[in-house]
């Protein structure tokens, strides 16, 4: 079946910190990749997303690259900030856009220290 | 743009009591809405899919009739917990699609005493 699978957390970095969360899939065919970010008290907000093998996404300084041949798309960001601290999710969607469904990893909590 | 709403934020009620969630898109049409449960520190976990004018599509292992889904308008989706016992305590949260991106509310958290 499809499943992502996320670091544990939590991740504790200083700021202006490099960040990697690791993040693999498996799945059939070709799915769509995504990092969504869920601040303290919020909901989730879309980060970056890649739909074909080699995309890169990127946005606010993060980015994530579709490799197939290893099944992951790692997130990473070259200098933190406490602003950044918040749990991250990894997901895929198979099936068309609007109906596919979004199978999320389990999520990897950020904590940017000053 | 792409803004989802939920109400309420949070709702405490007592066991045996049902719950109603509403999800609204609030600057654009969904004709799919999803509904998600999240466990403390554990990850979403899709509950059903909500299409407007038709039946809910439910997940393996969730209760159609526990969980009631209503997609009446394009912008709005409800959730209701039937009789609600203490282990549906969680925080429920639903998404609309608009152009290839799933937008999620900020959630509701649910607790039942």
């Amino acid at each position: 079946g499809n499943s992502v699978t996320q670091m544990e957390g939590p991740v504790t970095l200083s700021e202006e910190a490099f960040l990697t969360i690791n993040c693999t899939y498996t799945a059939t065919g070709y799915p769509s990749l995504f990092w969504y970010v869920q601040y303290p008290g919020e909901g989730l907000q879309l980060l970056l997303k890649a739909t074909k093998a080699d995309d890169k996404g990127s946005n606010k300084g993060f980015e994530a690259t579709y490799r197939k041949e290893t099944t992951s798309f790692h997130l990473e960001k070259g200098s933190v900030q406490v602003s950044d601290s918040a749990v991250y999710f990894c997901a895929l969607r198979r099936g068309s856009s609007n109906t596919g469904k979004l199978i999320f990893g389990q999520g990897t909590t950020l904590q940017v220290k000053p | 743009g792409a803004v989802v709403s939920q109400h309420p934020s949070r709702v405490i009620c007592k066991s045996g009591t049902s719950v109603k969630i509403e999800c609204r898109s609030l600057d654009f049409q969904a004709t799919t809405m999803f509904w998600y449960r999240q466990f403390p520190k554990k990850s979403l976990m899709l509950m059903a899919t909500s299409n407007e004018g038709s039946k809910a599509t439910y997940e393996q292992g969730v209760e159609k009739d526990k969980f009631l889904i209503n997609h009446a308008s394009l912008t709005l989706s409800t959730l209701t917990v039937t009789s609600a016992h203490p282990e549906d305590s969680s925080f429920y949260i639903c998404s609309a699609s608009l152009q290839e991106t799933q937008y999620f509310g900020p959630g509701t958290r649910l607790l039942v005493l």
